[in-house]
């Protein structure tokens, strides 16, 4: 079974400022892909990101960027130079090779100030 | 590319009601899912389909709950009888292949009184 944990219910963040978001997983799956995705008031589900579980290096896409680290099982979300737009609920998701599945965090709510 | 399409944006309706909502994938897209959102339990995974064939249904609620999948560009959600705790956002997505990353439509917003 796969697990996603996201223990920051809510974070704020200056605009233009850098803010990590913090995930951890667990799977006993060795084939196994890692996203972001975003949520604004829209209820729109966006994808932010997306991770390869074998490869070592982190993705980027922008000023969104990851911190891997598979042997703690840890996928956070950097954002950097953060604008008003970013304003949104973030979920963590881990989607498994073997159960077909994509399992979500409960997400964490970002605050950007203006 | 227009996107996951779904229909209708809201639903309102009475309890006992039945309710169907519509999804369009992406064209070219193989796998489609249905999930279902409320604040409790977060986003759940209802069904998914591979090549129009309903892959893994163990996330449907009850009977009361059924899906298809006619044809690559069209598949439907319906529940009856509805029940007011089957009020949520119902979302469907597609993607390339099943272990692709998956793009989501807008969701439907479902009130059932």
């Amino acid at each position: 079974a796969q697990t996603v944990t996201q223990s920051q219910p809510e974070m704020s963040v200056q605009e233009a400022e850098t803010v990590t978001l913090s995930c951890t997983y667990d799977t006993s799956e060795s084939d196994y892909y890692l996203f972001w995705y975003k949520q604004p008031p829209s209820r729109q589900m966006i994808l932010v990101i997306r991770q390869e579980a074998y490869k070592q290096q982190n993705a980027t896409e922008n000023r969104f960027s990851v911190n891997f680290q598979k042997a703690a099982k840890s996928f956070s979300l950097k954002i950097s130079d953060s604008q008003l737009g970013d304003a949104a609920m973030y979920f963590c998701a881990c989607y498994g090779g073997a159960t077909n599945k994509l399992i979500f965090g409960t997400g964490t709510l970002l605050a950007v100030q203006p | 590319d227009a996107g996951v399409i779904q229909s209708p944006r809201h639903e309102v309706t009475e309890m006992g009601q039945e309710v169907t909502l519509r999804c369009k994938p992406i064209s070219g897209h193989n796998s489609l899912f249905w999930y279902r959102q409320t604040m409790m339990r977060g986003l759940e995974l209802l069904i998914y389909f591979n090549n129009n064939v309903p892959i893994d249904d163990s996330g449907m609620p009850e009977d009361r709950f059924s899906a298809k999948m006619p044809n690559a560009s069209f598949s439907t959600l319906k529940i009856q009888p509805s029940e007011p705790r089957d009020s949520a956002v119902y979302f469907c997505a597609s993607s390339l292949a099943i272990k692709g990353e998956q793009f989501f439509g807008p969701g439907t917003r479902l009130t059932v009184l």
